[in-house]
């Protein structure tokens, strides 16, 4: 099956610093979501991206599918950016299986 | 307010006893799954559904099994209970069709088996 690899594991960051997360997957994918899990242990959807960039305020994606990666951009982060990001890609068939990686857990401190 | 939820939030149980988690959600949303989520491995699939009536397996299915009677509930049933099914275990819902439909995810039960 597809395998998802996320780096760095762990990340500590000051508050404003900006940060890369990256996302390997092992086969081509029709589907890539970025997930944040806030300190409560709340998932939210960030992304769907499948390829190319997208936007939303302070953070930004960037797929690159031919060469089977994703990055996640926060710039000037805050303290509520805490917390664990994944990157998750669907399984074979139209069932929406989601596989995940292991996570990078961000911490910001003020 | 519409969203999936959890019942129980915690749980601690002994080994070999049985229970129940349920999901429910109010978005009239077709696809149900149940996640758990361990130290350093991300979540994983344990089983899941793409309409009432129907229920399949997930990447780590053994010790548990599901039912989706309703549309709106998906249950995730413990026979008899583990140490190693100690997690947090995460429901989630989504309409089917078009991918890039979004996921809802239920607020987690934390659950320890003794």
């Amino acid at each position: 099956g597809i395998q998802v690899e996320q780096s760095p594991p762990d990340l500590i960051l000051q508050e404003g610093a900006n940060s890369t997360l990256r996302c390997n997957f092992s086969d081509s994918v029709n589907n890539l979501q970025w997930f944040h899990q806030n300190p409560w242990g709340q998932l939210i959807n960030l992304f769907y991206i499948p390829s190319g960039t997208k936007q939303n305020g302070r953070l930004s994606a960037t797929t690159v599918a031919t060469e089977r990666y994703s990055l996640l951009y926060i710039s000037s982060s805050q303290t509520t950016d805490s917390g664990v990001y994944f990157c998750a890609v669907h399984g074979s068939g139209n069932t929406g299986k989601l596989i995940f990686g292991q996570g990078t857990t961000l911490q910001v401190k003020p | 307010n519409a969203g999936v939820t959890q019942t129980p939030k915690f749980r601690v149980l002994k080994t070999g006893q049985s229970m129940t988690l349920l999901c429910a959600q109010d978005m009239n949303h077709e696809y149900m799954y149940w996640y758990r989520q361990d130290p350093g491995m991300g979540l994983r699939l344990i089983h899941y559904s793409v309409g009432e009536g129907t229920t399949a397996k997930g990447e780590v299915p053994d010790g548990y099994n599901v039912s989706r009677l309703k549309k709106q509930n998906f249950l995730l049933g413990l026979e008899s209970a583990a140490p190693s099914q100690t997690s947090v275990y995460f429901c989630a819902s989504r309409r089917s069709g078009r991918t890039n439909y979004g996921y809802t995810f239920g607020s987690g039960t934390r659950l320890t088996v003794v």
